[in-house]
Formats: structure tokens, sequence, C-alpha cells
């Protein structure tokens, strides 16, 4: 099984300032159609998961232009430029290349 | 507008049985993978099965030989069949359209406890 790995769990932000969390696979999400099947999503407390960011870097509807994704192969970030109230939640990447695994979990808040 | 409606969830004995539903609308089930996702209380979220649109089916290895997916194509329903509960099953059940695609979308989740 592909293994997630995130860092930092926790992240303590200013409102207004970045921020950035990382993810990591045991291999390599490329898949054999080519394409690399991470995504992130978010959950805020008391909801269901949210999808951000599909094929790394691929806003999905309606999320903000302040989140975005980047990386390849086994090294993800997922960055929000400017961090408001609304983002606090904790963020997950998620990778479908090979059936489907999480990352632990990156819980951000507001310092 | 597109809706999946979980259901089934409740408090179990272990070593009973449960099966989840999720109803769908605004889509349809059979066209699309459908995955069913847990979370544990204060914990992470958990792959636990899929059913792609051909009828194949994977499960997570905490729950092979116990759960078993499937769907009703004339009631648009994904089901879950939850056999032989263990205490670390005790989860929200959510289940999810194509998760990490353009076709994304999740229930509200359903609550499953496993305790005597």
């Amino acid at each position: 099984d592909i293994v997630m790995t995130q860092t930092p769990l926790s992240s303590p932000v200013t409102l207004g300032q970045p921020a950035s969390i990382s993810c990591r696979s045991s291999q390599s999400l490329v898949h054999s159609d080519g394409n690399t099947y991470l995504s992130w999503l978010q959950q805020r407390p008391g909801q269901p998961p949210r999808l951000l960011i599909y094929k790394i870097s691929n806003r999905f509807s309606g999320v903000p232009d302040r989140f975005s994704g980047s990386g390849a192969g086994t090294d993800f970030t997922l960055k929000i430029s400017r961090v408001e109230a609304e983002d606090v939640g904790v963020y997950y990447c998620m990778q479908a290349t090979q059936r489907i695994t999480f990352g632990q979990g990156t819980r951000l808040e507001i310092k | 507008e597109v809706q999946l409606v979980e259901s089934g969830g409740g408090l179990i004995q272990p070593g009973g049985s449960l099966r989840l539903s999720c109803a769908a609308s605004g889509f349809t089930v059979s066209s699309n993978y459908m995955s069913w996702v847990r979370q544990a209380p204060g914990k992470g979220l958990e792959w636990v099965s899929v059913i792609y649109s051909g009828g194949s089916t994977y499960y997570a290895d905490s729950v092979k030989g116990r759960f078993t997916i499937s769907r009703d194509n004339s009631k648009n329903t994904l089901y879950l069949q939850m056999n032989s509960l263990r205490a670390e099953d005790t989860a929200v059940y959510y289940c999810a359209r194509s998760p990490g695609t353009t076709r994304d979308y999740w229930g509200q989740g359903t609550l499953v406890t496993v305790s005597s």
C-alpha cells in the first residue's frame, strides 16, 4: 500500500499570512495513464471532507484561488497564500493512483 | 442537484452485522466509481472500499473478508454490508462519488458504534 506522510501535523498561522503543508508518498504517484492522482481535502469541524485540489494542482469548483497545489512524483505541497478564519480545519492529502490512501492530516489553527 | 444520503448506522454489539446505505440522487451510481471512507472519533480519514463502474470491488486490508460493497442500480443506491464488527470499526462512514476527481462529492456520513 502507498503510505502518505504529511508535515507538519499542526500549523498555527496568523490571519493574512501564508501557510504550507507538505505530503510525501512512499512511491511514485504517476499512474500508468500518465496522470498523478494526488488531491488535497479540507475538513472543517463537524463537516465531511471537501475537495480543494485534484491531480496535484487543479482547483476544484468553487475553491478560492488562495489555495494552490504543486509537486511531482512523490513530493507535493498545498499552499494557502493568505489564511482566512474560514480556513481553520484539518487538511488531508489523498492519493488515488493505487486504490486510495490518506495522509494523517494537518490541523490548521489561527495563532 | 447531486445528493448522497447515508443511513443505517447505529449502536451494534461486537460480532454483529450492519448494512449501510447511500442513496444517490442527481446522478447515476453505476456510472461512477463509488467509495466508502470512514473516520474514527477524533482520528483521520481511512479508505474502506471502492466499487468501479464495471463492477470491480476492492477493500482495505482492515475490512477484507468482513465487509462487502455493492450497489442496486434500480434504487440508485450504494451499500456496505458489515459483518463480524469490532470495536475498532467504530467510526463515521462516508460514501463518496469519485473522490479526487472532477466528479468528487461526499455525503454527510453515518455513525457506527460497536460496543457492548
